[in-house]
């Protein structure tokens, strides 16, 4: 399957500092990407959808100043974490699929998020 | 009642057994996803689903669109199987996905 590379797979950060986390799809253009935020044995839950070239849209509940996406090319989306809190500690996970009607979406690694 | 429930949550297995994961859906969708978590957390997407059945190796996956439902099975596993099995639809409505809960599967040598 195609590759999509998050950076950093880790980081520990303090309080009140910023965080950014990248996406990279390796082999391909992708036209959406999300980004996901999954608790301790919780399932992924649906941060924001990204559209190259376009606003992010953010699902119900976060915070688009706290959580900014920028997605300025087809294969590279990040997230940052803005004054970030231990609250925020968490795993983040991007997924990244190409245009098309059910084009199949790929997953990166994750990062691992701590705040301290 | 969660939009797509899995079971069994919880499964463990000797080495060389034949595994089923099941997965229903109650909405409208585009297509299913089997995804595969390892404890260091990266997704693995193993199969995407509209019909049919799709074969992969060992893992075989399954999906009646009219019953909403999907199976996933693994034959003759193996300890490099365990890990977190999850079951995503892609809603026609929204298409976002939706994600079960998850299986997690232990393989015993």
């Amino acid at each position: 399957g195609a590759v999509v590379s998050q950076h950093p797979s880790w980081v520990i950060c303090k309080s009140g500092t910023s965080v950014k986390i990248e996406c990279r799809s390796l082999d391909f253009q992708a036209t959406t990407m999300f980004w996901y935020r999954q608790f301790p044995k919780q399932s992924l839950m649906l941060m924001a959808t990204s559209n190259e070239g376009s606003k992010a849209t953010y699902e119900q509940g976060v915070e688009k100043d706290k959580f900014l996406i920028n997605h300025a090319s087809l294969t590279l989306s990040t997230l940052t974490v803005t004054s970030a809190h231990p609250e925020d500690s968490s795993f983040y996970i991007c997924s990244a699929r190409a245009q098309g009607v059910n084009t199949e979406a790929f997953f990166g690694q994750g990062t691992r998020l701590t705040v301290v | 009642k969660n939009e797509v429930e899995q079971s069994p949550q919880n499964l463990t297995a000797q080495e060389g057994e034949f595994i089923t994961i099941n997965c229903s859906y109650s909405v409208g969708i585009s297509a299913l996803h089997w995804l595969q978590q390892h404890p260091g957390g990266g997704i693995v997407s193993l199969f995407m689903l509209s019909s049919g059945k799709k074969k992969h190796g060992r893992l075989i996956a399954t999906i009646n669109i009219q019953e909403k439902h999907s199976s996933l099975h693994i034959t003759a596993s193996h300890p490099r199987d365990s890990a977190v099995y999850i079951c995503a639809v892609r809603s026609y409505n929204t298409d976002k996905l939706i994600f079960g809960t998850g299986t997690r599967l232990q393989v015993f040598p």
